[in-house]
């Protein structure tokens, strides 16, 4: 089954910084990549997703790029403010609905 | 945007007993999915339930532990059942499709479960 890896497990950065959250995945049948934002007590929820037909998606400030090749893809996040601070997972699937395979993790604290 | 509302939000409960969780969404669904995580781990699935069938079970879940329902379009139910403290846990539901067609999951808040 699909492996997917995520890194670092915690990021501290200052606000306005930017953040790189990096992903990788196994499984070259994998062609949906969500990004996950969960805050204390709340269950995750959806900031971004990308699938493989394209190379980088954007949304204001966070940004998604892909590399099916190499099979990777990474979360950007530009001008960090405080609330950003969470944990973030990435996730792969073969198609959205389908069974998600989730990252372990990144918690980012953004520093005032 | 639809919801998805999930309760008991926490619970703290005795070795030994079962809990259910209640899972509604406001709109018509097929599938909802039900996930575990851990204490600072990422999401493990537990089941997928369609309307008017058995759930599916991942690998290390049975149903005698996680007994599943789904009685309708818009709700399901997980049981922990014969709890021990490794079952404390983040219980989450979640569906497909909420943002649109093709927009993966959309998850519950989430039911966090102490067990002493």
């Amino acid at each position: 089954g699909e492996n997917v890896e995520q890194h670092p497990s915690t990021l501290s950065v200052q606000e306005g910084d930017s953040a790189v959250i990096k992903c990788t995945y196994s499984d070259s049948a994998s062609n949906y990549f969500p990004w996950y934002k969960q805050e204390l007590g709340k269950g995750p929820q959806l900031i971004i997703d990308i699938r493989s037909n394209v190379g980088e998606k954007k949304d204001q400030r966070i940004a998604v790029t892909l590399n099916k090749t190499a099979k990777h893809f990474s979360l950007h996040i530009t001008e960090t403010q405080p609330e950003d601070s969470a944990v973030y997972f990435c996730a792969a699937s073969v198609r959205p609905g389908n069974q998600f395979y989730f990252g372990t993790g990144t918690s980012l604290t953004v520093i005032p | 945007s639809a919801v998805i509302s999930q309760k008991p939000s926490r619970d703290i409960c005795q070795r030994g007993t079962s809990l259910t969780i209640q899972c509604q969404v406001d709109s018509q669904v097929t599938m909802m999915f039900w996930y575990r995580q851990q204490p600072g781990q990422s999401l493990t699935l537990i089941a997928t339930a369609n309307q008017g069938s058995e759930a599916t079970y991942e690998s290390g879940f049975v149903i005698d532990k996680f007994p599943i329902s789904r009685p309708n379009l818009t709700f399901s139910t997980l049981t922990v059942s014969n709890m021990s403290p490794e079952d404390s846990s983040i219980y989450l539901c979640s569906v497909e499709g909420l943002r649109g067609i093709g927009h993966g999951y959309t998850f519950g808040s989430g039911t966090r479960l102490t067990v002493v």
